[in-house]
Formats: C-alpha cells, sequence, structure tokens
C-alpha cells in the first residue's frame, strides 16, 4: 500500500537553529515528491516538487532534497515566521488515479 | 492571478441535512481535486475531475458524498444526510494538467451538530 511517514510530528526551534524534517515513502512508481506549507485555517501552500533522487530544491531558508526512500526539508536559520505546518506529498504512478498521498505533517513552532 | 475560491468558507448544519460545498479552480486550471482534512490526520483523497474523463471517485467515503464538475470548471461536493463523522475541513485543488502541482483553496470548514 503506498504510504508517506513524516517526522518529527512537532518540532520546536529557536530562531536561528538549523534542522531537517523527515518525509518517508513507500509508492510504486514515485512520479513527484512535493512539500506544502500550511498555517492555521487555510490551504496548504505549495514549495517544491522533487521528481528523481539526488535533486534537490531551495527557497529562501529552505531546501528539499530528495532518496530513493526518503525526502529531506531543511531549514537554515529559521525566523518565526517560519512557523507552519509542513506537509509532504507523493505522486504514483499508474491508473486513472492522479492523487497525491499525504502524510500527516509536521508542527514546526520557530521561537524568537 | 485568483487562486482557487471555496465557499462557504465555514458551514454548521444539522445531523441528517444535506449541504453543498463550491469551489472555483484556478482559470485554464484542468485537473480539479477534492481532499478531506480531519484534526491531526492527513489529507485525505476524495475525488478527482481530469478534463472531460469520468472522474476518480475512489476516494469517497460513502455514496453519501457525491462531487460534480459543470463545464469543466466549477465543482460541487455534496454529502447527503450529514453525520457527526463528517465534520472536517474540506479542500478543493486544481493543477494545470495532470503531472502539475496542486494549488489549494482555503477550505470549507463543516462543523455538524
Amino acid at each position: 500500500e503506498d504510504q508517506v511517514t513524516q517526522s518529527p510530528e512537532a518540532l520546536r526551534l529557536q530562531e536561528g537553529e538549523s534542522s531537517s524534517l523527515n518525509c518517508s515513502y513507500t509508492v510504486s512508481g514515485l512520479r513527484g515528491l512535493f512539500w506544502y506549507r500550511q498555517d492555521p485555517g487555510k490551504g496548504p501552500e505549495f514549495l517544491f516538487t522533487l521528481y528523481s533522487a539526488g535533486e534537490e530544491k531551495e527557497k529562501e531558508r529552505l531546501k528539499a532534497t530528495l532518496t530513493k526512500k526518503e525526502s529531506f526539508l531543511h531549514i537554515t536559520a529559521p525566523k518565526p515566521e517560519d512557523s507552519a505546518t509542513y506537509l509532504c506529498a507523493a505522486r504514483a504512478l499508474g491508473g486513472a488515479t492522479n492523487k497525491l498521498i499525504f502524510g500527516t505533517g509536521t508542527l514546526l513552532a520557530v521561537q524568537p | 492571478g485568483a487562486g482557487v475560491s471555496q465557499s462557504p468558507s465555514n458551514k454548521v448544519t444539522e445531523k441528517g441535512k444535506d449541504v453543498e460545498l463550491r469551489c472555483d479552480p484556478i482559470s485554464g486550471h484542468t485537473a480539479l481535486y477534492w481532499y478531506r482534512q480531519s484534526l491531526g490526520q492527513g489529507l485525505e483523497f476524495l475525488i478527482y475531475f481530469q478534463g472531460n474523463s469520468a472522474p476518480d471517485k475512489s476516494g469517497l467515503p460513502s455514496d453519501r458524498f457525491s462531487a460534480e464538475r459543470t463545464g469543466g470548471s466549477v465543482s460541487t461536493l455534496t454529502i447527503q444526510r450529514t453525520q457527526q463523522e463528517d465534520s472536517a475541513v474540506y479542500l478543493c485543488a486544481s493543477s494545470l494538467d495532470r503531472g502539475a502541482p496542486l494549488h489549494f483553496g482555503n477550505g470549507t470548514r463543516l462543523t455538524v451538530t
């Protein structure tokens, strides 16, 4: 069964304290690994798509990387405005479906 | 340009009533998705529309749930005879085509009392 697991469930950092969020996936034929940011009361906001192992994408203080089994979202010198829930999702090959399978997210709190 | 628009933003209904949730996708986006997000749980896929193809309904939890997409644009998710376990945030997303990232609306928070 296709599955996406994120860890940790919650992470508290001090401003400037770098860390990484993990997303492990088991899907039959990955057709994209997606990272989203979700603020309270809002829908998920698209951040990155990664397609193949070794690929990296960067945006401001965020960098996403991909291996054959997991993806990492690295946060460098975070600021309080980076506080949010970070979701990853995998799109699997095959059939009529084109759905993204989401993990349950990592709730990040960055304290000043 | 405008993002995905969902209405209403909040809906409180009594158990047993029917509700309709509306989604206006981004103009030009051919794919449209409905997801459900419950407290402490991940996003749960409900249904996917792509152009004029038959929708993928594999995620609908029961026959009380249905959705349609008129004219390849606006979509309506209908829940009949609502139950308390239907309480959740219902999110709509659209994408430019089959392989593109999804862009989400801010959801409809449904509370069944």
